[in-house]
């Protein structure tokens, strides 16, 4: 059971690139998220997913796509590199909401868009 | 969209040494978590907590939502408790499990 897990660990991006960060999980849980951390800040949800085959928007989603055809993958694509989006990215996952409920998160991807 | 503050930012211990950390949110919540971000960035969930208290080990929470704060005691801490700490909450405004995290408590404890 390796949890939730996410590739690559760091990447370098020249501005206008594009790139697909990976995130899979072992859990068999409905919902996932993408979240991104900026120095010294909290974390901001960018899209999140209930389910194979439905997405929603989080809180700061311009930028970047998401699709979710498995329940254990879930994508994220980064179009057009830009300068601003230098974070570091996290997925996580979680159980069915409820009294229980549980995110687990993956390591993290260091992104550095020059 | 609902805010969410945390306090202190910034906390030094020694080994052994108790404390707590408060969390206040500007709206009623659905949901409530808070986590724990070691030195190595790992975020690792501590309690899910919309109300009421709970105790793992050496920490317990407690959210009080009609007056819209969580704190999260820490007691004998040790060297491993360092990091960063976070509250997360969403709320049928900014969207049921769309969490908003606060900025986080920083807590270093010196051995």
């Amino acid at each position: 059971n390796a949890g939730v897990t996410q590739t690559p660990k760091f990447r370098i991006l020249k501005i206008g690139q594009s790139m697909t960060l990976q995130c899979t999980q072992d859990m068999n849980h409905n919902y996932m998220y993408w979240y991104r951390q900026d120095p010294g800040m909290g974390l901001k949800l960018i899209y999140y997913s209930v389910g194979a085959g439905i997405t929603d928007k989080g809180e700061v989603p311009n930028g970047y796509n998401v699709s979710r055809s498995t329940t254990e993958d879930f994508p994220l694509r980064l179009e057009l590199a830009a300068p601003s989006q230098t974070s570091v990215y996290f997925c996580a996952s979680s159980t069915r909401p409820g009294a229980k409920e549980t995110q687990y998160f993956g390591p993290g991807t260091r992104l550095l868009v020059l | 969209g609902i805010q969410v503050e945390q306090s202190p930012p910034d906390l030094i211990l020694q080994e052994g040494a108790n404390s707590t950390l408060r969390c206040n949110f500007s709206d009623s919540v659905n949901n409530l978590q808070w986590f724990h971000q070691n030195p190595w960035g790992q975020l690792i969930n501590l309690f899910y907590i919309p109300s009421g208290t709970k105790q793992n080990g050496r920490l317990s929470a407690t959210t009080v939502a009609t007056e819209r704060y969580s704190l999260l005691y820490i007691s004998s801490s040790q060297t491993t408790d360092s990091g960063v700490y976070f509250c997360a909450v969403d709320n049928p405004t900014s969207g049921t499990y769309k969490y908003i995290f606060g900025t986080g408590t920083r807590l270093k404890v010196l051995a």
